[in-house]
């Protein structure tokens, strides 16, 4: 089945650096979402991208879904103490709107 | 306005005993989904439910798991008899329909979840 695959696994960074991560999969999909999670809540969507080629903003984080709509990619410039938790990309399975989820990229900021 | 609600927030029971987790989706919202996250597994979804109808349960890991939706606002996920594999974190999320007819992607709101631990 389709699977979605997210790297790095972790990252520790200092306060102020950019993050960089990844999301891609052996199939084609037409909707990417990035979800941040936070401990002991639920995921919560912070972009979503429709085309491929797709570059969207929200505040400091940037997404792009891949020309080839089997990657996305999310950055996050000048990363704060809050940013950490998980990053999630996910998206709905080829003909359906049953969404899968990445393994998660888990972030942290060291201040 | 409130957000998708789920009860009770931690739920410790032992292995063989019933457990009905419940979800309140927001109003107005015809479309809900229930999820699993294991830290093997990560997040998966279970069932989907739309306009109280459950569309999709091929993701129920097996019969011992069982939901339903009597109403646009609740919604319950059973496990009887429960084992300590079903050890997970259970969300909840709702979203609303599209023109086309289905969920809007940007629109899928999660619960804050219920911690299973089955002893």
């Amino acid at each position: 089945g389709q699977q979605l695959n997210q790297s790095p696994q972790s990252m520790f960074i200092q306060e102020g650096e950019d993050v960089s991560m990844n999301c891609t999969s052996s199939s084609i999909f037409n909707t990417w979402l990035w979800y941040k999670q936070e401990p002991g809540e639920g995921p919560v969507l912070l972009i979503a991208l429709y085309k491929a080629g797709e570059l969207t903003s929200n505040g400091r984080l940037t997404a792009q879904f891949g020309i080839t709509r089997k990657d996305s990619f999310l950055n996050i410039s000048a990363s704060i103490p809050s940013d950490v938790g998980i990053y999630f990309c996910a998206g709905p399975t080829s003909g359906t709107y049953k969404y899968i989820f990445g393994t998660g990229t888990r972030l942290k900021v060291l201040a | 306005d409130a957000g998708v609600i789920q009860s009770p927030r931690h739920e410790v029971t032992e292995m063989g005993q019933e457990v009905t987790l419940r979800c309140k989706p927001i109003s107005g919202h015809d479309y809900l989904f229930w999820y699993r996250q294991t830290m093997m597994r990560g997040l998966e979804l279970l069932i989907y439910f739309n306009n109280n109808v459950p569309i999709d349960d091929s993701g129920m890991p097996e019969d011992r798991f069982s939901a339903k939706m009597p109403n646009a606002s609740f919604s319950t996920l059973k496990i009887q008899p429960s084992e300590p594999r079903d050890s997970a974190v259970y969300f909840c999320a709702s979203s609303f329909s599209t023109l086309a007819g289905g969920p809007r992607t940007d629109t899928q709101y999660f619960g804050p979840g219920t911690r299973l631990t089955v002893l």
